[in-house]
């Protein structure tokens, strides 16, 4: 089946830099789109930015252009997503999507299972 | 960006109610919202897309329908397991928003 398997909790100082990973599985790689999505403790869900897995475009949320890389690599079928000049409200779940079979580009099923950043001092 | 509007935030209901949730873009969207369930602790889990399309293996209590600005999901008769936080989703634009979430409490 599908499976997306995000990497370990993180914690980080302000200022530095975090990278997240999303290894999949049970799918053709370049077939679907990934997107990383955010959740603040006890508030919503943020889109931040997608990438597609086939020819490495990306596209970003505004919020995060310039601060916010996503990557793909395809030899391990594996995304990556890297957040840079981290402040405290930067502390929350980060999730990856990939793009529906069936809704298709930018539906998120199925999603990873979450990698805690937190960004502390 | 489109701005995505939930009503209400916070819904009080009964196992067995009929419940609606609504969802209001800043600007047309169509067709291209989704719908997702999320329970605590847990991961999203897509409901429905193109407004009105069920997800395979969702209920059928669950609809959805709209298009243009004003969209809603639809409970037919809660149960149990329903009791969570649901957000809207357009993706219409290649600047996908989410609404900020209708949570669902007894």
């Amino acid at each position: 089946q599908v499976q997306l398997v995000q990497s370990g909790a993180e914690v980080k100082k302000p200022g530095a830099s975090v990278r997240v990973s999303c290894k999949t599985s049970g799918y053709t790689f370049g077939s679907h789109g990934i997107s990383w999505v955010r959740q603040a403790p006890g508030q919503g869900l943020e889109w931040m930015g997608w990438i597609s897995a086939y020819n490495g475009n990306t596209n970003y949320a505004q919020k995060f252009q310039g601060r916010l890389t996503v990557t793909v690599d395809t030899s391990t079928r594996t995304a990556y997503m890297e957040l840079r000049s981290l402040r405290s409200d930067d502390t929350a779940i980060y999730y990856c999507a990939r793009d529906s079979a069936t809704g298709g580009t930018g539906v998120f099923d199925p999603w990873g299972q979450g990698t805690l950043v937190t960004v502390s001092s | 960006d489109i701005q995505m509007t939930q009503s209400p935030s916070t819904l009080s209901a009964s196992v067995g109610d009929r419940v609606t949730i609504t969802c209001r873009a800043s600007q047309s969207v169509s067709a291209w919202l989704a719908w997702y369930q999320q329970k605590p602790g847990k991961v999203p889990k897509l409901l429905i897309y193109k407004a009105s399309s069920l997800e395979s293996g969702v209920p059928s209590r669950f609809s959805g329908s709209g298009s243009g600005t004003e969209f809603s999901l639809t409970i037919s008769s809660l149960q149990p397991d329903d009791f969570a936080t649901y957000y809207c989703q357009q993706y219409h634009s290649f600047l996908w928003t989410f609404g900020q979430g209708t949570k669902v409490e007894i």
